[in-house]
């Protein structure tokens, strides 16, 4: 396993438009987040999965975001009717279970342009 | 509300000497303090972190220091190398709840060679 592996890279699509983009985390990791980072900010915690179930929800999260990991293993994140706002770049993170000590790891990100 | 911050978005050093990054934060109930370091269309990578039980960690050429008092930490980087240029961030997290990390908003490192 040679981390967490995200897809696509980049996604161009129309406002209004669906879009998915899908996560597989380090295989041994319960804990998968999803983060958001725009231009000149750090990256901002959009929800999390232990194991197959999805336990927080930042407010960051409208009802247009679903996400899901079926299985506890991959998981994917759904935007719904896309605005130019939800342009971003869209970070994968797991981990092992809660505790001190426990760093999370990230994938390399899908980059959204919402024209 | 940002509850950990980077207030100096840049930083340039001469290569050889010492990189010096700060990092503050506001929420006490934060417990563990990582950095991660990110090139350009890639995700962050994860440097280096401490507890809140200990006041300094070293990995190699990679310190970090807190002083949960005045709510700061900072990663020393000596000596530091072109390589180590990328943007650096400082993340935080608590033990309850989602156990998810709060960035601060990066300070972008130059090494000059």
């Amino acid at each position: 396993d040679t981390g967490v592996s995200q897809n696509p890279r980049h996604k161009i699509t129309k406002r209004g438009q669906n879009v998915t983009f899908r996560c597989d985390p380090i295989s041994e990791h319960n804990r998968l987040y999803w983060y958001r980072q725009t231009l000149g900010q750090g990256p901002e915690f959009l929800t999390y999965f232990q194991n197959e179930a999805q336990l927080e929800k930042s407010r960051l999260l409208s009802d247009r975001f679903s996400a899901e990991r079926p299985k506890g293993s991959f998981s994917t994140l759904e935007i719904q009717r896309t605005e130019q706002g939800d342009s971003a770049m869209y970070l994968c993170a797991s981990s092992l279970a809660q505790g001190a000590g426990t760093e999370a790891f990230f994938g390399q990100g899908t980059r959204l342009t919402v024209v | 509300d940002q509850q950990v911050k980077q207030n100096s978005p840049s930083l340039s050093v001469q290569e050889g000497r010492i990189s010096i990054l700060n990092c503050d934060y506001t929420n006490s109930m934060f417990d563990y303090f990582l950095w991660y370091k990110k090139y350009p269309a890639e995700g962050p990578t994860f440097l280096i972190s401490i507890s809140s039980i200990k006041d300094k960690n070293e990995d190699g050429r990679f310190t970090v220091f807190l002083n949960k008092s005045a709510k700061h930490l900072s990663l020393h980087i000596v000596p530091s190398q072109p390589g180590d240029s990328a943007v650096y961030f400082c993340a935080a997290s608590a033990k309850t709840g989602a156990n998810n990390l709060f960035f601060g908003t990066g300070t972008r490192l130059t090494v000059i060679p």
